[in-house]
């Protein structure tokens, strides 16, 4: 079973740019989950979708971050402009219906803003 | 809202047996995550729980304790490979599942 693959796997910008990541989530994953992780912090989750709804996006910037997922299958998550502070790794993540289960997390995307 | 606290950074020496705690308070809570992240890696699970006691996988056990908000990861006959941080998850009704800052676990030889 192919995993959950995300590109790029590492971006550099200025301040004021904008970036943007891509997932393919494991084949049959209704629901995908991306999430910020700050160095030496837990993953923060983003937003998550369920099949291309969005079912919980409370945490999201969303002054300056969007993500869709069209089709229901890939995704992309954007920041424009993006700031110092969203120096992180964007993850992605995966699951199956059934908490249990747990999500599988991509490799990420390490931003660096400069 | 919820609350996890996890010990920042252990050190343990190999061949030994070291214990992760993760401290939770939340509303609704359904079970607890362990998953492993080596740097520069995705995270990857470990074990859910959802009762209260051990559960052991080979070298790996975790143990939860609703009651108390507390749970823990035991590592035994520790390996230069299981240096990585180890974050723990809660998991509760209506919620997403909320992460907490992760143990960095170093292994010396």
């Amino acid at each position: 079973e192919a995993g959950v693959a995300q590109s790029p796997r590492y971006k550099i910008i200025e301040k004021r740019q904008s970036v943007a990541f891509w997932c393919n989530p494991i084949s049959g994953h209704a629901t995908l989950y991306w999430y910020q992780q700050i160095l030496g912090q837990g993953p923060k989750l983003l937003i998550q979708f369920q099949n291309n709804g969005v079912v919980d996006d409370s945490q999201l910037p969303k002054d300056r971050f969007s993500a869709e997922r069209l089709k229901g299958v890939d995704s992309t998550l954007k920041i424009q402009p993006a700031k110092l502070e969203d120096s992180a790794v964007y993850l992605c993540a995966s699951s199956l219906e059934g908490r249990a289960y747990g999500y599988t997390f991509g490799s990420g995307t390490r931003l660096t803003v400069v | 809202g919820q609350n996890i606290d996890q010990p920042t950074e252990m050190t343990a020496t190999e061949g030994a047996i070291v214990q992760i705690n993760c401290t939770y308070q939340t509303s609704g809570f359904n079970g607890l995550f362990w998953y492993q992240q080596h740097a520069g890696e995705a995270p990857t699970f470990l074990s859910y729980n959802v009762l209260d006691g051990l559960e052991e996988k080979g070298r790996f056990s975790s143990f939860l304790s609703r009651s108390k908000g507390y749970s823990y990861l035991l590592l035994k006959e520790l390996q230069m490979k299981d240096s990585a941080s180890y974050l723990c998850a809660v998991d509760s009704y209506g919620q997403n599942f909320v992460f907490g800052p992760g143990t960095r676990l170093s292994v010396l030889p």
